[in-house]
C-alpha cells in the first residue's frame, strides 16, 4: 500500500526567507503528485500538480519537483510570506483515488 | 476552472440523529466523486468512492451502512453518516476529476465538512 510522508511536519520561519517543504513515496507507480495548501477548518486549495512524466512545475513563487524513481517531491517556496502559513500537503494519485501526506504545518514570522 | 461545492461547511448535530452533506460539481460533470475523512492531526483517509447511476466502493474499515452514500446525477453525490456517534466528528471533503480528464489530470476538492457530533 502506498505511503506518503511529509517532513518536517512542522515549520516555522522569518518573513522573507525560502523554504523548501519534503514528500516521500514509497510506491512509484503513480500518475501524479499534487500539492495542496489547507487553511484551519477550510478545504483543499490545489496549488500545483506534476505528472509522472514530468519534472517539475512552478507556479509564481512555488517551485515542485518530482523524482518518481526514488520516490521523492519537494516544494520550494520563495521568499515566504505570512500569507503563506499553512498546512501543506502532498498526494499521489495512481490513478483512481489520492494517498495523502499527514502535512506540514507551516508558520511564517512578520 | 473546475469547483466542487460542499455543503454544511460546519454542523453540529446530537448523538444518535443522521446528517447529510452535499457535493456539487458546478459546470463539469462528475462521474465519480470520491469522499475523504480527516481526523485531527492525521491525514486524509480515502471513504469511498461514489459512481453515478451505482452502488458506492467503500474502502476497508469503512460501514456501508453507516456511511450512505447516494449519487444520483452528474453533478450531485451525498454522503449520510447515519446514527451518528461522538467518535464520527471529523472532516470529511468530497473531491472530483477535473473535467478532461484521465489519470493524468489532477482532482478538485470541495471546502469540507466540519462534524461535530456531541
Amino acid at each position: 500500500k502506498q505511503e506518503v510522508t511529509q517532513i518536517p511536519a512542522a515549520l516555522s520561519v522569518p518573513e522573507g526567507e525560502n523554504l523548501v517543504l519534503n514528500c516521500s513515496f514509497t510506491d512509484s507507480a503513480i500518475y501524479n503528485l499534487q500539492w495542496f495548501r489547507q487553511d484551519p477548518g477550510k478545504g483543499l486549495t490545489s496549488l500545483l500538480l506534476i505528472q509522472s512524466s514530468q519534472r517539475e512545475q512552478t507556479s509564481g513563487r512555488l517551485n515542485a519537483s518530482l523524482d518518481k524513481s526514488s520516490g521523492r517531491s519537494t516544494l520550494y517556496i520563495a521568499a515566504s510570506q505570512p500569507g503563506d502559513s499553512a498546512t501543506y500537503l502532498c498526494a499521489v494519485s495512481p490513478g483512481n483515488q489520492f494517498y495523502f501526506g499527514t502535512g506540514t504545518s507551516l508558520t511564517v514570522i512578520p | 476552472g473546475a469547483v466542487v461545492s460542499q455543503h454544511p461547511s460546519r454542523v453540529i448535530c446530537k448523538s444518535g440523529t443522521s446528517v447529510k452533506i452535499e457535493c456539487r460539481s458546478l459546470d463539469f460533470q462528475a462521474t465519480t466523486m470520491f469522499w475523504y475523512r480527516q481526523f485531527p492531526k492525521q491525514s486524509l483517509m480515502l471513504m469511498a468512492t461514489s459512481n453515478e447511476g451505482s452502488k458506492a466502493t467503500y474502502e476497508q474499515g469503512v460501514e456501508k451502512d453507516k456511511f450512505l452514500i447516494n449519487h444520483a446525477s452528474l453533478t450531485l453525490s451525498t454522503l449520510t453518516v447515519t446514527s451518528a456517534h461522538p467518535e464520527d466528528s471529523s472532516f470529511y471533503i468530497c473531491s472530483a476529476r477535473a473535467p478532461g480528464g484521465g489519470f493524468n489530470y489532477g482532482y478538485t476538492f470541495g471546502s469540507g465538512t466540519r462534524l461535530t457530533v456531541v
